[in-house]
């Protein structure tokens, strides 16, 4: 089935430096593909989405550009700064199995000031 | 605030038991989804409903139910509770048909002591 690959482990860095944390997916057809994130104790907030290829899906920042031909769709950030720090989930809907979402595994992401 | 609401926020109960887990969707989604959240398994789809009527299946157990009512909430039972079963359960609303976007609850943390 669908599925969606975060790189392992969690991401320390120090204000204003660049974040990129990397997801792939494996998939039939052309899934639509999102980036959430989790603040600590809280829920999962959409952050950005890209429907189809070569879409570039883009808040507070952060950006993402949807790879049909290297199936990826990495986040990045030019300037993190400590409000950044949370969970970031990449995920995909299977417009196959009515929509639900497949999610990456997750990368914590640490900001020092 | 995302628009959907759960309730209870925390829940605390021992094996064997049986608890219901309540999400009311955004107004105006017909759609809702339950995902689990555990430390083993990450976030994995649990079951959707649209209208009233289950529409997908996923990873759930057979000892998990769950309904939707006329009003569009819905409810998450979890019976013959295993220690293993302690974990964060989201529910998520969908905007539309023509849409995939979900957007998550708060979240409603079981412990089963």
């Amino acid at each position: 089935g669908d599925s969606v690959t975060q790189m392992e482990g969690p991401v320390t860095l120090s204000e204003e430096a660049f974040l990129t944390i990397n997801c792939t997916y494996t998939a039939t057809g052309y899934p639509s593909l999102f980036w959430y994130v989790q603040y600590p104790g809280e829920g999962l907030q959409l952050l950005l989405k890209a429907t189809k290829a070569d879409d570039k899906g883009s808040n507070k920042g952060f950006e993402a550009t949807y790879r049909k031909e290297t199936t990826s769709f990495h986040l990045e950030k030019g300037s993190v700064q400590v409000s950044d720090s949370a969970v970031y989930f990449c995920a995909l809907s299977d417009r196959y199995g009515n929509n639900r979402l497949a999610f990456g595994k997750g990368n914590q992401v640490v900001v020092i000031p | 605030d995302s628009g959907v609401t759960q309730t209870p926020k925390h829940l605390i109960t021992a094996t064997g038991q049986r608890v219901t887990l309540r999400c009311s969707p955004r107004s105006g989604d017909l759609s809702v989804y339950w995902y689990q959240q555990s430390l083993d398994q990450g976030l994995q789809f649990l079951i959707q409903y649209y209208n009233g009527e289950e529409r997908a299946k996923g990873n759930i157990l057979e000892r998990f139910s769950a309904q939707q009512f006329p009003d569009l909430h819905s409810e998450l039972n979890l019976s013959s509770l295993e220690l293993g079963d302690s974990a964060l359960y989201f529910c998520a609303s969908r905007e539309g048909r023509d849409t995939d976007t979900q957007y998550f609850g708060p979240g409603t943390r079981l412990t089963v002591l």
